[in-house]
C-alpha cells in the first residue's frame, strides 16, 4: 500500500513557541490530505483538508491563525501550530488518498506537548 | 451527533474467541470503511465495503452492510492478542469527500 510519512513523531515544546509537523506520500502523489487531532480515548477530529496549490479549507471552529496548512507540493503538507498553548497538547495525525482510491493512507501521528 | 457511532465502546475476550464490533450511521453512504489504530499509532486501512454490498470478508475479518438500517458490523474470527486495538468506522458519503469517522471500539484481547 502507499506509505505517509509523518515527523516529527513526537515534540514537546514551550508554550507561546510554534511547532511545525510535516506529511509525505512517499510513493504516491497526494493532491489533497487531512489532518486530525485525536484527544486520548477518542476518535479522529478532521481539522482541515490541505489542498495543493490552494488554501486549505478548515472545519468549522478550527482556527485558521492557530493552524496553519501549507500544502506546496504534491508530496508534502504541513501543519505548523501557531503560539502554541498547554491546551493544543494532542495527538496529531495526517493522511491522505492515491488518486482515485477511497481508502485512506495515514501518517504515524505526531504527539504534541505543550509545557 | 456524529456521523458513524460504534458500538459496543470497549470489549474485552480470550484469545481464539471471536470479536464483533457494530457501527451505525445517518446519512447516504458511499461506501464504509473500516479502520484499525495501534495505541500511539496512525490507522490503518482494513477494509472497505460498498453501499451495494451486503458482506465482504478478508482473511479473518468479515464485514457486513445493512443500508437499509445504516448500520455495518465487523467480525474478527478467531482473535488474537496482536488484534488488540481500536477500531473505527468511517463512512464515505460521495465521491472525493473526507470520512467521518466513528468512535471507535476498543478491543483487548487477553492471551
Amino acid at each position: 500500500g502507499a506509505v505517509v510519512s509523518q515527523h516529527p513523531s513526537w515534540v514537546i515544546c514551550k508554550s507561546g513557541t510554534s511547532v511545525k509537523i510535516e506529511c509525505r506520500s512517499l510513493d504516491f502523489q497526494a493532491t489533497t490530505m487531512f489532518w486530525y487531532r485525536q484527544f486520548p480515548k477518542q476518535s479522529l477530529m478532521l481539522m482541515a483538508t490541505s489542498n495543493e496549490g490552494s488554501k486549505a479549507t478548515y472545519e468549522q471552529g478550527v482556527e485558521k491563525d492557530k493552524f496553519l496548512i501549507n500544502h506546496a507540493s504534491l508530496t508534502l503538507s504541513t501543519l505548523t501550530v501557531t503560539s502554541a498553548h498547554p491546551e493544543d497538547s494532542s495527538f496529531y495525525i495526517c493522511s491522505a488518498r492515491v488518486q482515485g482510491g477511497r481508502e485512506l493512507f495515514f501518517g504515524e501521528g505526531s504527539r504534541l506537548t505543550v509545557l | 451527533s456524529q456521523q458513524g457511532e460504534e458500538d459496543p465502546q470497549a470489549l474485552s475476550i480470550q484469545e481464539g474467541e471471536n470479536a464483533t464490533m457494530n457501527c451505525s450511521y445517518k446519512t447516504s453512504i458511499n461506501n464504509l470503511q473500516w479502520y484499525r489504530q495501534n495505541s500511539g499509532r496512525g490507522l490503518v486501512h482494513l477494509i472497505l465495503i460498498r453501499s451495494n454490498e451486503r458482506e465482504k470478508h478478508s482473511g479473518r475479518l468479515r464485514v457486513t452492510l445493512d443500508t437499509s438500517k445504516k448500520s455495518s458490523s465487523l467480525l474478527i474470527t478467531a482473535s488474537r492478542a496482536a488484534d488488540t486495538a481500536s477500531y473505527f468506522c468511517a463512512t464515505d458519503a460521495a465521491s472525493g469527500s473526507r470520512l467521518t469517522f466513528g468512535e471507535g471500539t476498543q478491543l483487548t484481547v487477553n492471551p
